[in-house]
C-alpha cells in the first residue's frame, strides 16, 4: 500500500511565474490537506479538501487555489510566485479524527 | 486558531541522556497530536493524545496530556542518534486542520 506521494521533488521557478503541485493520498482516505513549510518552522495549514470541495482555508492569499479530482487526488497552484513562496509543500491525507499522513513534500524555490 | 508554544526551541544531549520537550496551549484542547520530522524529511505521525491526564508509552517515548488539557510533553530515555530531527506538536484547528508549534529541534552527540 503506496502512502502520500507527491510530484515533483524538487522545482525551482522564477518570479511571477505559475506552479502546479499534486498530491495522491494514501489508499482509502478522502482527505487532503496542503501545508507550506518555511526552512525552520513548523508547517502553515493552507487549506483542505474533501468530496471535491475546499473545506477549510488557512490565512493564505488568492494566489494559493486547489483542487480534488474524484480519485481523492489533489493540485496545489500557486499564481503569480514571490520569492517567500520558496518553501517545502506538504501534502497530508487522513480518515476522520486521527493523525495525518504526510507525503514526502515538494520544495519549490523560487528565484 | 490559537497557536501552541513549544520549548525549548533546540536541545543538544549526548547519547544516553533524557530529552524532554513541552508544547502549551492559552485554550483547553480536544486533543494534541505529535509529530516527528527527521532532517530533510517529512512530519511523521507518532501518537495522538485525547484524554486528561493521558500517560501513553512507545518504546522510548512518553507521552503526557496535562490534566487541564493545555499542555502536553513527549520525553525520550536514554536518547539514540536515531533520534535526531525536530519534534512538533499540534492541535486541531476544525475538521483534520492541525496548527503546529514551532517544533523541538533534536541533536544527539554520540
Amino acid at each position: 500500500d503506496a502512502g502520500v506521494t507527491q510530484s515533483p521533488t524538487h522545482l525551482i521557478k522564477t518570479r511571477g511565474q505559475q506552479v502546479t503541485l499534486r498530491c495522491s493520498p494514501k489508499s482509502g482516505h478522502d482527505t487532503v490537506s496542503w501545508y507550506q513549510q518555511a526552512l525552520g518552522q513548523g508547517p502553515q495549514f493552507i487549506f483542505q479538501y474533501y468530496e471535491e470541495e475546499e473545506r477549510q482555508r488557512g490565512n493564505f492569499p488568492d494566489r494559493f487555489s486547489g483542487h480534488q479530482f474524484p480519485n481523492y487526488s489533489s493540485e496545489l497552484n500557486v499564481n503569480a510566485l514571490l520569492l517567500g513562496d520558496s518553501a517545502l509543500y506538504l501534502c497530508a491525507s487522513s480518515p476522520r479524527d486521527s493523525g495525518q499522513f504526510f507525503g514526502p513534500g515538494t520544495r519549490l524555490t523560487v528565484l | 486558531g490559537q497557536q501552541v508554544m513549544q520549548i525549548p526551541q533546540y536541545q543538544h544531549v549526548q547519547e544516553g541522556e533524557d530529552f524532554t520537550t513541552y508544547c502549551n496551549s492559552s485554550t483547553t484542547l480536544s486533543n494534541i497530536q505529535w509529530y516527528k520530522q527527521r532532517p530533510g524529511g517529512h512530519p511523521v505521525f507518532l501518537i495522538q493524545l485525547v484524554k486528561s491526564g493521558e500517560v501513553k508509552k512507545q518504546k522510548r517515548l512518553t507521552f503526557q496530556f496535562g490534566e487541564a488539557k493545555k499542555n502536553s510533553s513527549l520525553h525520550i530515555t536514554a536518547t539514540q542518534t536515531t533520534d535526531v530531527g525536530t519534534y512538533f506538536c499540534a492541535r486541531p484547528g476544525g475538521y483534520n486542520k492541525l496548527i503546529f508549534g514551532a517544533g523541538t529541534r533534536l541533536a544527539v552527540h554520540p
